[in-house]
């Protein structure tokens, strides 16, 4: 089945320090992706729907500037939070749909964040 | 019109009871309603499907119900498991969107 790999699945960066978060399609195409955020015991959040080759679309309330997204090939969008700050640790997840036909979205594994 | 809800948050079940969670929409132009299954530090999986023209559907132990007209669906777990202890998510799409999360459902099953 599709697959979405996720890395790192845990990081700990210290305040002012930037952290790449990288979301692989392996064995699909994936023009868009999306990333989202999740606090403990809470749903997912939509951070953002990263686009490949264009510009990202941020969700109202979220930093672009804070929140970088690149999705420069069809198997790989990356998320960098830039000076991260402690306000930012969360857990990190992206997803993806692997064909155009099915409406099914396959998720990775997360990323834990924790800023000190 | 996008929002989905979800109950109940918790749920505890004893094992080979059955575990039922509900969730109801709003928006009618939704086609496609996935569970989600996540434990903690992982990213949510899917388990199980439906698209309104189908008033039920299983798959092993899970199973979907349906009411259109209702606007309601519903995941039951049959013989429930502590393997099955996880968050449950419910969701909803239509083409063309992003995907609508419920609000989450923390299921423990007691050996």
């Amino acid at each position: 089945g599709a697959v979405v790999s996720q890395h790192p699945s845990r990081v700990i960066c210290k305040s002012g320090t930037s952290v790449k978060i990288e979301c692989r399609s392996l064995d699909f195409q994936a023009t868009t992706m999306f990333w989202y955020r999740q606090f403990p015991k809470k749903s997912l959040m939509l951070m953002a729907t990263s686009n490949e080759g264009s510009k990202a679309t941020y969700e109202q309330g979220v930093e672009k500037d804070k929140f970088l997204i690149n999705h420069a090939s069809l198997t790989l969008s990356t998320l960098t939070v830039t000076s991260a700050h402690p306000e930012d640790s969360s857990f990190y997840i992206c997803s993806a749909r692997p064909s155009l036909i099915s409406s099914g979205y396959t998720f990775g594994s997360g990323t834990r964040l924790t800023v000190v | 019109q996008q929002q989905v809800k979800q109950s109940p948050q918790s749920l505890i079940v004893q094992k080979g009871g059955i575990s039922i969670i509900n969730c109801a929409y709003e928006n009618t132009a939704f086609d496609y309603f996935p569970w989600y299954q996540q434990f903690p530090g992982k990213g949510p999986a899917l388990l199980i499907a439906i698209r309104p023209d189908v008033s039920e559907k299983k798959e092993g132990r899970f199973t979907i119900s349906f009411n259109k007209s209702a606007k309601q669906f519903s995941l039951h777990i049959m013989d429930s498991q502590p393997g099955d202890s996880a968050t449950y998510f419910c969701a909803a799409i239509h083409s063309g969107s992003r995907l609508t999360f419920g609000e989450g459902t923390q299921l423990t099953v007691n050996p």
